[in-house]
């Protein structure tokens, strides 16, 4: 079946540019993660959707960094004046249910961030 | 401070030569203990979930166990196609009463044939 998808797959801003990535969650899943990964190292959480409601933004890093899960599907991560330090691989997960429990996050590919 | 350490950083093994990564870990409540491989360009896929001291999981070539501070990731006479970047996460409480992963660096492993 059909796994998360992310689009844009690439996406290069000029420092201050506002950007948008979109995640496509599996169909059904009612959690969803947005994590950050720079060159070199493990992803690192940014926030946590269960369904509609944004229960954890603890990771965003600044206040220019905004997600949103208006239906409970679809996720879009907005960063608004981008600057260097923002550039990464943005991956965004799902799962099934609400409390983790037993199971596990299924990740999408990515959007990969240059910001010059 | 909840923390993942994950050794080596990279490792470089021939075809059939079998190896060991480590995961190291410092949590308060620990919920699970995870591995992912991740190729170039891809997001992680999920290989395995541990929840408690002493258990283990097999998957072809890999074994992966679990005690009270680390983790082992066992690789059994790799293959070339086993080259890739593998992370351990664990899975903690929130202070909003949600469940989050923490990852370590990963160990990237390139197998030679």
């Amino acid at each position: 079946g059909a796994g998360v998808s992310q689009s844009p797959r690439y996406k290069v801003a000029k420092r201050g540019q506002d950007v948008a990535l979109r995640c496509d969650p599996i169909s059904g899943h009612v959690s969803l993660f947005w994590y950050q990964q720079a060159l070199g190292q493990g992803p690192e959480f940014l926030t946590y959707f269960q369904n509609e409601a944004q229960l954890d933004k603890s990771g965003l890093p600044s206040d220019r960094f905004f997600a949103e899960r208006p239906e409970g599907s679809v996720s879009t991560l907005k960063i608004q004046r981008t600057q260097q330090e923002d550039s990464a691989v943005y991956l965004c997960a799902s799962s099934p249910r609400a409390r983790l429990s037993q199971e596990t996050q299924y990740f999408g590919p990515g959007t990969r961030l240059l910001v010059l | 401070e909840d923390q993942v350490t994950q050794s080596p950083e990279a490792l470089r093994l021939q075809e059939g030569e079998s190896s060991s990564l480590n995961c190291s870990y410092t949590v308060s409540g620990l919920r699970g203990l995870f591995w992912y491989r991740q190729d170039p360009g891809k997001g992680p896929e999920f290989l395995f979930t541990l929840y408690s001291a002493g258990e283990e999981k097999e998957k072809e070539r890999l074994k992966a166990t679990l005690t009270k501070k680390e983790s082992f990731l066992h690789i059994t006479a790799p293959k070339p196609e086993d080259s890739a970047t593998y992370l351990c996460a664990v899975r903690i409480l929130t202070q909003g009463g949600s469940e989050k992963l923490v990852f370590g660096k990963g160990t990237k492993l390139t197998v030679n044939p």
